[in-house]
């Protein structure tokens, strides 16, 4: 069964600082790997798409990074803003199901 | 089409009353799927739709819990006779599946409060 671990569990840091945040799974025959975002009492936000051939993926200050044989992704966000304050959550997928981390909450402090 | 719609967004029942939700996906997606996420965790998979075929169910989804999916569209969850445990929010998500996976787009989610 497919487990994801997310560390940290919260991380509170300065407007402007680059940040990353990490994701382990245990399987590595995933299809592939998701990051979300959760705003408080809100559904889930995709934000990057990992295919399992691919190694990396960009979206503006956000870039995501895939190690199949590992086991491990990493969001990395640059020059942070205090609107990027939320909980981020990745996913591994494999043929039929997601399985989700707890997330790490992040605080972007002005 | 806009995404994923999930009605009623909150829902407070007391304990022992059955409830109803539903989920209208993003219309070519065909899986869809039930997600419950309880406060600090991340979602949990309760089951999954192909068109209108359940494949897949977690021990998550007791014998109270049903999942329907008629023609292939819309998907409703239904809890019968409530417990204090089921407040959470039920999350539901499309994805088009083929050769290549395009991932899971997300509902805003129904927010159980079983008091």
């Amino acid at each position: 069964k497919q487990e994801v671990t997310q560390i940290p569990a919260a991380l509170s840091v300065p407007e402007g600082e680059n940040l990353v945040l990490n994701c382990s799974f245990t399987d590595s025959a995933i299809y592939n790997l998701q990051w979300f975002r959760q705003d408080p009492g809100k559904g889930l936000t995709s934000l990057l798409l990992i295919q399992s051939s691919q190694r990396e993926q960009t979206s503006g200050r956000l870039n995501a990074s895939l190690d199949k044989s590992s086991g491990r992704s990493t969001l990395y966000i640059a020059a942070s803003q205090p609107g990027d304050s939320a909980t981020y959550l990745c996913a591994a997928a494999n043929n039929n199901d997601m399985r989700f981390g707890a997330g790490t909450r992040l605080t972007v402090k002005p | 089409d806009t995404g994923v719609s999930q009605n009623p967004r909150h829902k407070i029942t007391k304990r022992g009353q059955n409830v109803t939700f539903r989920c209208d996906p993003i219309s070519e997606h065909n899986r869809l799927y039930w997600y419950r996420q309880t406060l600090g965790q991340g979602p949990e998979f309760l089951t999954y739709f192909q068109n209108e075929a359940q494949l897949e169910k977690s021990r998550l989804l007791s014998d109270r819990f049903s999942a329907e999916r008629p023609k292939g569209s819309f998907s409703t969850l239904e809890i019968q006779r409530t417990e204090q445990g089921d407040s959470a929010m039920y999350l539901c998500a499309s994805s088009l599946t083929g050769q290549i996976n395009y991932g899971y787009t997300f509902g805003s989610g129904t927010r159980l409060t079983v008091v």
